[in-house]
């Protein structure tokens, strides 16, 4: 499957802990995307990658978020501190050099208790 | 106001129904724009890119109208499987890059 692939699928933790969740995006693709979705909403832009650079955060990513692209290729985003807010659907997506088609893995459910 | 507005949902349409989606941005910077297609509890899966000119595949036609900031997407012959939420989604450059995802139009097709 040469798709995007995310990591874990699913998150249960407690309020308080730190989360990693992993994403691995198409091998040729250099631009890499992470948005949050909740129930009944569209997904909603967190942030952006070109290659290893950050280009673009949204207002969304508070100080507890942070996302990096170490060697432009798979990327990670981390939540310190969970709260039930944060609770959703976190998805990924990784777009060509060419055009700005966006392809999405199957997103990480987080649910924080 | 929404940076991207979609028709409220649900539509209720009849297999072999046409239906027509809408959906207005505000940004003028809009560059891109694209339809896509969430099944419940899945990833959107890019239906199609929307150009001025217009775009057609197969029973799925796609129209932008830059003057008046409209996207249009029109279903013909609708499918039982073609039930799912339609998301209108625009990248724009306001300083910076951002992709902006409408809340997404629910369609049923009943046989």
């Amino acid at each position: 499957d040469t798709g995007v692939s995310q990591d874990p699928r699913h998150k249960i933790t407690k309020r308080g802990q730190n989360v990693t969740f992993r994403c691995d995006p198409i091998s040729e693709h250099n631009r890499l995307y992470w948005y949050r979705q909740t129930l009944g909403q569209g997904p909603e832009f967190l942030t952006y990658f070109q290659n290893e650079a950050q280009l673009e955060k949204s207002r969304l990513l508070s100080d507890r978020f942070s996302a990096e692209r170490p060697k432009g290729s798979f990327s990670t985003l981390e939540i310190q501190r969970t709260e039930q807010g944060d609770s959703a659907m976190y998805l990924c997506a990784s777009s060509p050099q060419q055009g700005y088609e966006q392809y999405f893995g199957p997103g990480t459910r987080l649910t924080v208790t | 106001r929404k940076e991207v507005e979609q028709d409220p949902g649900p539509f209720n349409v009849p297999e072999g129904a046409t239906v027509a989606f809408n959906c207005t941005y505000s940004n003028s910077a809009s560059q891109s724009f694209f339809w896509y297609r969430q099944d419940c509890r899945k990833e959107p899966k890019l239906l199609m890119s929307v150009y001025s000119s217009g775009n057609e595949d197969g029973r799925f036609t796609a129209q932008l109208n830059r003057a008046s900031q409209y996207i249009s997407l029109l279903i013909r012959d609708s499918k039982l499987s073609d039930s799912a939420t339609y998301l209108c989604v625009v990248n724009a450059y306001t300083g910076g890059f951002k992709t902006i995802f409408g809340a997404g139009t629910r369609l049923f097709v009943k046989a």
